[in-house]
């Protein structure tokens, strides 16, 4: 069975920066994409960023680009996601998910989501 | 970008009766389209993909339809599970994969 396991949310001051993790198992790691998908409190869901199943290609939301850099260690079947510069506007659940694989068809495997508050 | 438009924004249906829902793409995203069910406190569960596929292990009232730009979800016959937040996702050119802004289905 495929989990996806989210940490590394919290509380941190606007301009501060976080490591969020996402370990995963009961899958080949490498072998799929993984993204990342926020969610503000009580709105909706939106897109953050994408991965490779090498990390060799990586994805951005024009919200994030330039703040927040998604990487993996598929030696340890691990996502990441650095947020620096972080605002108060990057407050959310933060979900790590996996592409559904082979063929193209959104994201069929989801962490329950890590919370990263961004106030003073 | 593709801005993905749902509607309506609350849908009151009763239990047994059928369920409608709309998205619609600023402009083509041919077949490429998801639709996830999530419940309070809850991720989002992958429901529909390819507009019309269901994912694994979700039941047959399920169902999606369309292509381009106009989709529907449809739940034939509401159990009192169903009642949550769907949401169409498109991934047909990204980035960034985009959203719809959710539709809240609830009791009448």
């Amino acid at each position: 069975e495929v989990q996806l396991l989210e940490s590394g949310g919290g509380l941190v001051q606007p301009g501060g920066s976080l490591r969020l993790s996402c370990a995963a198992s009961g899958l080949t790691f490498s072998s799929y994409a993984m993204t990342w998908v926020r969610q503000a409190p009580g709105k909706g869901l939106e897109w953050v960023s994408a991965i490779g199943g090498s990390g060799g290609s990586t994805y951005y939301a024009d919200s994030v680009k330039g703040r927040f850099t998604i990487s993996r260690d598929n030696s340890k079947n691990t996502l990441f996601l650095q947020m620096n510069s972080l605002r108060a506007d990057d407050t959310a659940v933060y979900y790590c998910a996996k592409f559904r694989a082979p063929v193209p068809g959104g994201f069929d495997y989801w962490g329950q989501g890590t919370l990263v508050t961004v106030s003073s | 970008e593709i801005v993905m438009t749902q509607s309506p924004a609350t849908l009151s249906v009763s239990p047994g009766e059928r369920a409608t829902l709309s998205c619609r793409a600023s402009r083509s995203v041919t077949s490429n389209l998801a639709w996830y069910q999530q419940k309070p406190g809850q991720a989002p569960r992958l429901l529909i993909y390819g507009a019309s596929t269901r994912a694994t292990g979700i039941p047959a009232r399920f169902s999606g339809s369309g292509s381009g730009t106009e989709f529907t979800l449809t739940i034939s016959s509401l159990q009192s599970e169903d009642f949550a937040v769907y949401y169409c996702q498109q991934y047909n050119n990204w980035p960034p994969i985009t959203f719809g802004q959710g539709t809240r289905l609830e009791i009448k």
